[in-house]
């Protein structure tokens, strides 16, 4: 069965503090994605990969930073938290080419800035 | 850039009859697909059905259905006998060939016993 975990479920941390979100996928996908949930304004892309050590900016791609050093694995760094990116972060992955493939999702980290 | 707008932040449905939940996109692409994903309280997103814009009929998964008028840029679902575990945040999602997919905002669905 297709799998996307996300390590953390719910996060509390202080302005200022750097933050690794964690998604391991489990279907060999090339393509893997973050994603930003908020009230009212639906899914905005952050950043996604196509292959390993590859990176493209979404559209809000300010404040975070990303990481793929294993196929598997695809990490959203806040380098330094702000308030206004408390919010539901949401990983997903999808199989290769082809704009028709399932985009498959993890269960979202709830992240809270104080 | 593609958008997507979703003019129903809210809906609400009597169980075991029929809602539509409406989506209007905007794309300067050919090919591209539509999906619609289902949020439940438990935030695990699920596909519910996908569209390809080169095919005419209609797409049909169980209790769901879509009305596709490309032209129009309009893909509405529907959903038939609706049951107290279709409510959900529902998402109009088009998806590209450049990897430019884009959400709508969401319609939030109450299904009443």
């Amino acid at each position: 069965d297709v799998k996307v975990t996300q390590s953390s479920r719910y996060l509390v941390k202080r302005t200022g503090e750097k933050v690794f979100l964690e998604c391991v996928q489990d279907m060999d996908h090339e393509n893997m994605f973050w994603y930003r949930q908020d009230p009212g304004l639906g899914l905005r892309l952050i950043y996604f990969s196509y292959d390993v050590k590859m990176k493209e900016k979404g559209d809000i791609p300010e404040g975070y930073s990303v990481s793929r050093e294993k196929k598997e694995r695809f990490s959203l760094i806040l380098e330094s938290a702000s308030t206004n990116q408390t919010s539901m972060y949401l990983c997903a992955s999808r199989p290769g080419t082809g704009s028709g493939n399932t985009i498959y999702f993890g269960e979202g980290s709830w992240l809270t800035v104080v | 850039a593609q958008t997507v707008t979703q003019s129903q932040p809210e809906m609400s449905v009597q169980e075991a009859e029929t809602v539509t939940l409406s989506c209007t996109y905007d794309t300067s692409e050919s090919d591209y697909y539509l999906f619609w994903y289902k949020q439940p309280p438990s935030r695990q997103m699920i596909l519910v059905i996908r569209q390809e814009a080169y095919k005419q009929q209609n797409a049909t998964e169980n209790r769901f259905s879509v009305n596709f008028q490309k032209a129009a840029k309009s893909f509405s679902l529907k959903i038939s006998d609706s049951q107290l575990g279709d409510a959900a945040m529902y998402f109009c999602v088009i998806w590209d060939n450049n990897n430019d997919m884009r959400f709508g905002a969401g319609t939030r669905l109450t299904v009443k016993p």
